[in-house]
């Protein structure tokens, strides 16, 4: 079993959609969660991060945790096709290293206008 | 303040020949890793340095790969003797400290290894 499960998609949505992005993990150490976004030939770029269970929103971004399941989601609000994009969700803090990130192998997502 | 820099963003080097990748860190950030990014894969760790420090090195192939932040100048990610599975995307990363608690990586935009 893989540490980190990230459906690849690829996911099309329509313009203003709702989007849920998700993720499973198996390490119960992971410590904090993050989620990136990386555009077609460049590097990811931090959305959003987050190290206790519950929500975090940022704008039209949210990011939920659920350290019982092992399970976490991002959630865009009212997606725009600027948001077609890869998103990488990353964990750390597992295995005694703040640093080292385990990430998921993205879902492509692309909204259509 | 300008982001991570990477270069050469595309590097193509026949078999046997030597690639090196370089990074400089964000302004302010003392703490570099590096990520590969295989086809259809995720970034998988390779190494953490800080300056004229390897902190952890578990990731990297035991052969053909080292890593490098000297004291002045960028921080160099050298494999030798490439082989065609070496072909990846290279992504360094910067952070400001190591802390207890969250940690933050800013990224690069990588380096496009091809290896003919």
């Amino acid at each position: 079993q893989k540490e980190v499960e990230q459906d690849p998609g690829p996911l099309s949505v329509p313009e203003g959609a709702i989007v849920s992005l998700n993720c499973t993990y198996s390490n119960s150490a992971f410590q904090y969660f993050m989620w990136y976004r990386q555009y077609s030939r460049k590097g990811p770029e931090l959305l959003m991060y987050t190290y206790s269970s519950g929500n975090k929103e940022d704008g039209r971004f949210t990011a939920q945790v659920d350290k019982s399941s092992k399970y976490i989601s991002l959630f865009i609000r009212d997606s725009q096709p600027s948001d077609s994009a890869t998103y990488l969700c990353a964990m750390g803090g597992g295995g005694g290293s703040n640093y080292k990130l385990t990430f998921g192998k993205g879902t492509l997502l692309t909204v259509n206008p | 303040n300008a982001g991570v820099m990477q270069n050469p963003r595309h590097l193509v080097r026949r078999r046997g020949q030597e690639a090196r990748l370089r990074c400089s860190p964000m302004k302010g950030h003392s703490h570099v890793y590096w990520y590969r990014q295989l086809p259809e894969e995720g970034l998988k760790f390779m190494v953490y340095l800080q300056k004229e420090n390897i902190i952890d090195e578990s990731g990297m192939p035991k052969e053909r790969f080292s890593a490098e932040f000297p004291k002045e100048g960028p921080s160099i990610l050298r494999i030798q003797q490439v082989v065609r599975g070496d072909s990846a995307a290279y992504f360094c990363a910067s952070s400001p400290r190591t802390s207890g608690g969250a940690e933050t990586q800013y990224f690069g935009p990588g380096t496009r290894l091809l290896v003919l």
